[in-house]
Order: structure tokens, then C-alpha cells, then sequence
């Protein structure tokens, strides 16, 4: 299973976009790369997964370059509900999905 | 749909009892696993499931043991509890598109 770093937290305004980045230096061909938000007292819910180039959906873009070794996570116009931690994983999907979780991003939006 | 349910929602156990916690999904998902996280920390994997009638364990095993009863309902049972295992347990399941994750289990061992 690859590792993943990524910053430990990050601030931001209200409004503003933010993009958080992962590195994935060991990520192998079947690996895709999903990204969970986790607010307190709450499990994990799944926010965006990709393979390579970019995914779009309604609440985050997924941009991941060539080499895969790394991938960016991006918020547009945060509000001060996506305060949260944001979790980068990265494993083999298709029904079953062993993953390790590390210790994530804590994302603090600011009025 | 009521996704991935876990009872109870708090448990306080002393030191040495045993408890099962319990956890059940309705989208017909394949895997399932249990977590635990720990304050501050991520979640790390205790046993999971790719299938019924299958278990194999994770990251942190040992104190615990799991049954896949059906499609449904994966258990996870502390047969001696320890201090050490305070925490919050979670529940997912799996398709082929990330994990859907149950609201947790808040363990506290005295």
C-alpha cells in the first residue's frame, strides 16, 4: 500500500479556494487515489476519487499529473462548514479496498 | 437506505469485560471493515472483510475478534477489555467507488 504525505493543516477565509496537495511517491498502476472528509464526532465520508488527469464532481476537483506520484484536492469558495480534516489514501479499488488512513489535513476556514 | 448503522453509540466497560459492537449495511456491499481512531490521530484498520464468510485482520488485530454473520452484519467483539482501547470505533463498507462509513462507536475502558 503506498504512503501518502500531506500538510498537516491549513488555514483559509471564507470564499476563497483551497487546494490541498498529496504526494504519493510509491503508488502502483492499480492504485487510485480517493479523498475522504471527516467532520468531528463523525466517520469518514468519501469526497472525490481519481486515477490520473482531472475529476470534477459537485463539491471538489481532483487534478492529478502525469506521473501520478502526486495529487491536489480542490475547494472552491469554502464556507466554514468545510472545516474538517481531509484524508489523501491511495489502493487498489473495484469491491474491495484495503486502505490506510494517515493522520489527514485539518482544514480551518475563517470568517 | 439507511447506510451503515453501529449500536451502541457509547459504551463504558471496566478493565477484563467483553462486549460486542455491531454493525449492519443495506446496500448490499461486498466488504466491510472496522476502524479505530484514536484522538487526533487517523483511523487505522482492525479486521476487515472482502466477503462473506471471509475475515482477515488489519493494522491493529490483537484484542480483538470479528464475525461476518451475513452479507449484512459484520461484529466486532473486545473478549477482555483494556484501558489501551478506548476509542472511537467505525464501521464501513464497501463497493467499487470509496467506503461508506457508519457514525461510530465512542468506547471508553476503565
Amino acid at each position: 500500500l503506498a504512503k501518502t504525505t500531506q500538510p498537516i493543516s491549513m488555514d483559509s477565509y471564507e470564499g476563497q479556494e483551497v487546494n490541498i496537495t498529496c504526494s504519493h511517491n510509491n503508488i502502483a498502476t492499480n492504485d487510485y487515489i480517493t479523498w475522504y472528509q471527516q467532520f468531528p464526532s463523525q466517520g469518514p465520508r468519501f469526497i472525490i476519487q481519481g486515477y490520473k488527469t482531472k475529476v470534477t464532481n459537485e463539491v471538489a476537483s481532483l487534478f492529478i499529473p502525469a506521473d501520478r506520484k502526486s495529487s491536489t484536492l480542490s475547494l472552491p469558495r469554502v464556507s466554514l462548514s468545510d472545516t474538517a480534516v481531509y484524508y489523501c489514501l491511495v489502493g487498489e479499488t473495484g469491491g474491495y479496498n484495503k486502505l490506510i488512513f494517515g493522520a489527514g489535513t485539518r482544514l480551518a476556514v475563517h470568517p | 437506505n439507511a447506510g451503515v448503522t453501529q449500536t451502541p453509540k457509547f459504551q463504558v466497560l471496566k478493565t477484563g469485560q467483553s462486549m460486542t459492537l455491531q454493525c449492519a449495511q443495506d446496500m448490499n456491499h461486498n466488504s466491510m471493515y472496522w476502524y479505530r481512531q484514536d484522538p487526533g490521530m487517523g483511523l487505522r484498520l482492525i479486521y476487515y472483510s472482502a466477503s462473506e464468510g471471509t475475515t482477515d485482520k488489519g493494522e491493529v488485530p490483537n484484542g480483538y475478534n470479528v464475525s461476518r454473520l451475513n452479507k449484512r452484519e459484520f461484529s466486532l467483539r473486545l473478549e477482555s477489555a483494556a484501558p489501551s482501547q478506548t476509542s472511537v470505533y467505525f464501521c464501513a463498507s464497501s463497493a467499487d467507488r470509496g467506503q461508506y462509513f457508519g457514525p461510530g462507536t465512542r468506547l471508553t475502558v476503565l
